[in-house]
C-alpha cells in the first residue's frame, strides 16, 4: 500500500517568508510525528498528533513553527517569517498508535536564502 | 536526557568487505533500537528493529545486536555492495512510563562508502 508522503519534495524560502509542508500519512494511522533534521545530524522530535489532537509540541524551536491535523490524517507544519537556520529536511512519520513502529516519509528540504 | 552516538562518522570500504558500525546511548531503559537506512535526498528506510528484551535481530546480509546494559549496538554488514553506500542511523525508544515514549532520540549517522 501507500506509505507516508510528503509535500513539496524541496522548498526554497526567502528569508522572512512563511512557508507549509504537508505530509499524508498512511491511511488508518491514528499517530503523526514531525521531525526537523539539520545537516549532518539525526533527525529531531518536533510535534506529536493523535487524530486531529496535537498532544506534544514540546520540540519545536519557536512560536514560528506552528502545526495542524484539522481532520486526523494530512499534517501541515507551518514556519512564519523563515530564518536560515529554519534550512532542514523535515520529516513525517506515521504509526497505527504511538506504541508501534514509526513510518518515515522521504522528508520536505527546506533552504532558507 | 538520553544521547545516541555514532562511530565511525564516516567509512569507506572495497567491496566485499564485512563491516560493523557501532551506536552506542546512555540511558539503557529503552523501549526498542531501530536501524535506519538513508540515501541522499530521500527519507528513512527501517532496516531492522530490536526490542529490549531481545539480543539480536537479522535480515539479509544485515545483523544487529543490542546490548542494553552496556549501551550498545552494532549492525554487521556482510558482504558489502556498491548499493549498501548511504548513511546509517540508529535511534532509540524510551520504555514507557505514561510519558513521551514515542519520541526517537537519533545519532548523527555513520556514512558509508562501498566501493567498487
Amino acid at each position: 500500500g501507500a506509505g507516508v508522503s510528503q509535500s513539496p519534495r524541496y522548498k526554497v524560502a526567502k528569508r522572512g517568508q512563511d512557508v507549509a509542508l504537508r505530509c499524508d500519512p498512511i491511511s488508518g494511522h491514528v499517530s503523526l510525528f514531525w521531525y526537523q533534521q539539520a545537516l549532518g545530524q539525526g533527525p529531531e522530535f518536533l510535534t506529536y498528533f493523535q487524530n486531529e489532537a496535537q498532544l506534544d509540541k514540546s520540540g519545536l524551536p519557536s512560536d514560528r513553527f506552528f502545526a495542524e491535523r484539522p481532520e486526523g490524517s494530512v499534517s501541515t507544519l507551518k514556519i512564519q517569517r523563515t530564518q536560515q537556520e529554519d534550512s532542514a529536511v523535515y520529516l513525517c512519520a506515521s504509526s497505527p498508535t504511538h506504541l508501534y513502529e514509526q513510518y518515515f516519509g522521504p522528508g520536505t528540504r527546506l533552504t532558507v536564502t | 536526557k538520553q544521547e545516541v552516538t555514532q562511530i565511525p562518522a564516516a567509512l569507506s570500504v572495497p567491496e566485499g568487505e564485512n563491516l560493523v558500525l557501532n551506536c552506542s546511548f546512555t540511558d539503557s531503559a529503552i523501549y526498542n533500537l531501530q536501524w535506519f537506512r538513508q540515501d541522499p535526498g530521500k527519507g528513512l528506510t527501517s532496516l531492522l528493529l530490536i526490542q529490549s528484551s531481545q539480543r539480536e535481530q537479522t535480515s539479509g546480509r544485515l545483523n544487529a545486536s543490542l546490548d542494553k546494559s552496556s549501551g550498545r549496538s552494532t549492525l554487521y554488514i556482510a558482504a558489502s555492495q556498491p548499493g549498501d553506500s548511504a548513511t546509517y542511523l540508529c535511534a532509540v525508544r524510551p520504555i514507557y512510563s505514561g510519558g513521551s515514549n514515542y519520541k526517537l532520540t537519533f545519532g548523527k549517522g555513520t556514512l558509508l562508502t562501498v566501493n567498487p
